[in-house]
């Protein structure tokens, strides 16, 4: 199973930055989206397509449908420039990510 | 708060196996609904999954490696061990312990990391 993203997607301070994960039928695989900063850990921002863990700001939202889902930040800040993670759980099969997208403020 | 720690060798040599431990805290792998997986990195390169091992003993392995991973958990000192064999040098990475949570829903997600551990393959 294959979980597909933009390598990269750059987007102005304050605009909306939409980073998209494309898979067969992973909208109804439940899917989680994780951040990644540099030289960090990565951190659980959604789960389940669009429910956001405690203490993760409301400006993260997830939707998913059909072989889309999608990370949607709003507002972006200078802070949010990282690599984002898509991930999918594939029947129990095998624990999927997707090749990931650096997210740019510029 | 639930922490993890991975500990294990920094250099191994092509062909050795490598043996990873994560000492964790915050939560216990003889309850239910708890899992321990393991996820690498490659320098500069993507995530990948390799293993979970749940309260119940039930493992999984990531159908790309199963044949070189073996996961095991010792409840008593809340220790999970990850070996890996025939180690070569593009199984180079950042080795991370987390916390696996969703058993039984319809999808498990990762929501707390270790710090990870570099662990090179190099003669």
């Amino acid at each position: 199973y294959e979980l597909t993203q933009p390598p990269s997607v750059t987007v102005s301070p304050g605009q909306t930055a939409t980073i998209k994960c494309s898979g067969d039928k992973v909208g109804d695989k439940y899917p989680c989206w994780y951040q990644q900063k540099l030289g960090q850990s990565p951190v659980l921002i959604i789960l389940h397509g669009d429910k956001r863990p405690s203490g993760i700001s409301e400006r993260f939202s997830g939707s998913r449908s059909g072989n889309t889902a999608t990370l949607t930040i709003s507002g972006t800040q200078a802070m949010d420039e990282a690599d984002y993670y898509c991930q999918a759980w594939d029947s129990r099969n095998d624990f999927v990510f997707g090749g990931g997208t650096k997210l740019t403020v510029l | 708060q639930i922490t993890l720690k991975e500990s294990g060798p920094t250099l191994v040599k092509p062909t050795q196996t490598l043996t990873l431990t994560c000492t964790f805290s915050g939560f216990s792998l003889s309850t239910s609904g708890e899992g321990v997986a393991w996820i690498r990195q490659p320098p500069g390169k993507g995530l990948e999954w390799l293993a979970v091992i749940y309260w119940n003993e039930d493992k999984l392995y990531s159908p790309s490696l199963k044949n070189r991973l073996i996961i095991t958990k010792d409840t008593s000192t809340n220790q999970v061990a990850l070996t890996v064999t025939n180690m070569d040098p593009v199984d180079t990475a950042t080795y991370y312990c987390v916390h696996q949570s969703g058993y039984g829903s319809v999808a498990d997600w990762v929501d707390f990391w270790g710090q990870g551990a570099l662990v090179t393959v190099s003669s």
